[in-house]
């Protein structure tokens, strides 16, 4: 698998404030997943990035792949409590298996 | 559909005991893996499988063993474990690599 660095490793914020979390690998990735884990809960999907330059949207996240398919970043707009948890992103470098990131453990003051 | 389910969900073990955690998966799925996660280190590969029968190891395979012999299921073994042992172990499946995976609740282990 690939090996990636992830930062920050904590964020607090407040509610209502943006949220960046960042990947970044310095080998060419083929896709990346991304992952979202709730204090207690298991990894959950949230999705994935294959072209460069791709940006996908889910409500309130953005997620960004770089031009060079070497990075790769979660943006949460406006962040609510909900959002609380760790994201892991999760390059795939081949066929068989990921290498998770050591993930951004976000943390949302009401 | 209950998704991937694992058994047990808490265990305490006595250093050099043995355990083996189930993993089941009611997806057919082809692809089944077991993650270890410590605090601040996020979640590492033990061992995976991409079919029935077939294993690999994955980045920290040494202390376990795995087996595969049904396809729905994906048994995770420890023969003498000792306290660094002690995590959040999580199988997940996936239909292939490239694919999403889908993760159990997980078993939290402590090793005395």
């Amino acid at each position: 698998g690939q090996q990636v660095m992830q930062i920050p490793q904590y964020q607090h914020v407040q509610e209502g404030e943006d949220f960046t979390t960042y990947c970044n690998s310095s080998t060419t990735l083929s896709n990346i997943q991304w992952y979202k884990q709730r204090p207690g809960g298991h990894p959950v999907f949230l999705i994935q990035l294959v072209k460069s330059g791709e940006v996908k949207k889910q409500k309130r996240l953005t997620f960004q792949f770089g031009e060079a398919k070497k990075n790769s970043s979660l943006h949460i707009t406006a962040t609510q409590t909900t959002d609380v948890g760790t994201y892991f992103c999760a390059p795939g470098g081949s066929a068989r298996q990921l290498t998770f990131g050591s993930g951004t453990q976000l943390t949302v003051l009401p | 559909n209950a998704g991937v389910t694992q058994t047990p969900k808490f265990r305490v073990l006595k250093t050099g005991q043995s355990m083996t955690l189930l993993c089941a998966q009611d997806m057919n799925h082809e692809y089944m893996y077991w993650y270890r996660q410590d605090p601040g280190m996020g979640l590492r590969l033990i061992h995976y499988s991409v079919g029935e029968g077939t294993t690999a190891k994955g980045e920290v395979p040494d202390g376990y063993n795995v087996s595969r012999l049904k396809k729905q299921n994906f048994l995770l073994g420890l023969e003498s474990a000792a306290p660094s042992q002690t995590s959040v172990y999580f199988c997940a499946s996936s239909y292939s690599g490239f694919h999403e995976q889908y993760f159990g609740p997980g078993t939290r282990l402590t090793v005395t």
